[in-house]
């Protein structure tokens, strides 16, 4: 059984660019939420994909997309890039139901110039 | 608005000292409470789930509390050691099931 995992590790971009993260849920799962970390905080949810459909929304603006393909792996998308966009972004898979565990990738650590 | 607290920000201890973490929560209307482990620049692991429904949990060295009507949990770790040192973050179900809200954590660090 594979776990989540997420690309890439690490990424550096300047003010006003485009990024896109990708996540590979973990096998079997079909649920994937996405968390924004910044520094010394703890995660605040962006939003959730089931069964490729947005299943949910934290106050993130509308720059901040995401995509969830047939194999269940998601992307993220944030568009006009602004400093404070500098952060540990996270990848969660679980099953359906509310009382299943989330499981985390690693996570891609964004820098914004 | 559901706000989550963790108390102490971080804490130090030596090895083989039994500790207690903190997590206290606005809304008793959650669905569940997670406890996760973070090590620096990584990403997180479920150590216990409580549902609302119950008490509490136990894994190994691991015990987790949850006491709903007066939006409190802790976390005993029993016996620490230096493998412990990590930070500890305390999440709660919303109302739709689908965001977990999160405390900023505890930093721990366990000496031998």
């Amino acid at each position: 059984e594979t776990g989540v995992t997420q690309s890439p590790t690490h990424l550096i971009k300047t003010r006003g660019q485009q990024v896109t993260l990708r996540c590979s849920s973990q096998s079997g799962h079909n649920t994937v939420s996405w968390y924004q970390q910044a520094l010394g905080q703890g995660p605040q949810f962006i939003f959730q994909y089931y069964r490729e459909e947005e299943n949910g929304r934290g106050n993130f603006p509308p720059r901040f997309s995401g995509l969830q393909f047939p194999n269940y792996s998601s992307e993220l998308n944030v568009n006009a890039l602004e400093l404070d966009d500098s952060a540990l972004y996270l990848c969660a898979s679980s099953l359906p139901g509310l009382n299943e565990k989330l499981f985390f990738g690693s996570g891609t650590q964004l820098s914004v110039l | 608005k559901q706000e989550v607290t963790q108390i102490p920000a971080a804490l130090s201890v030596p090895e083989g000292e039994n500790l207690v973490l903190n997590c206290s929560f606005t809304d008793s209307a959650i669905y569940n409470l997670q406890w996760f482990r973070q090590d620096p620049g990584k990403g997180l692991t479920s150590l216990l789930l409580i549902q609302s429904s119950q008490r509490e949990q136990t894994s190994g060295r691991l015990n987790a509390s949850l006491d709903k009507s007066s939006g409190r949990s802790t976390l005993y770790i029993a016996a620490s050691q230096p493998g412990d040192s990590a930070t500890y973050l305390c999440a709660v179900t919303n109302q739709a099931g689908t965001a977990l809200i999160f405390g900023k954590g505890t930093t721990l660090s366990v000496s031998s």
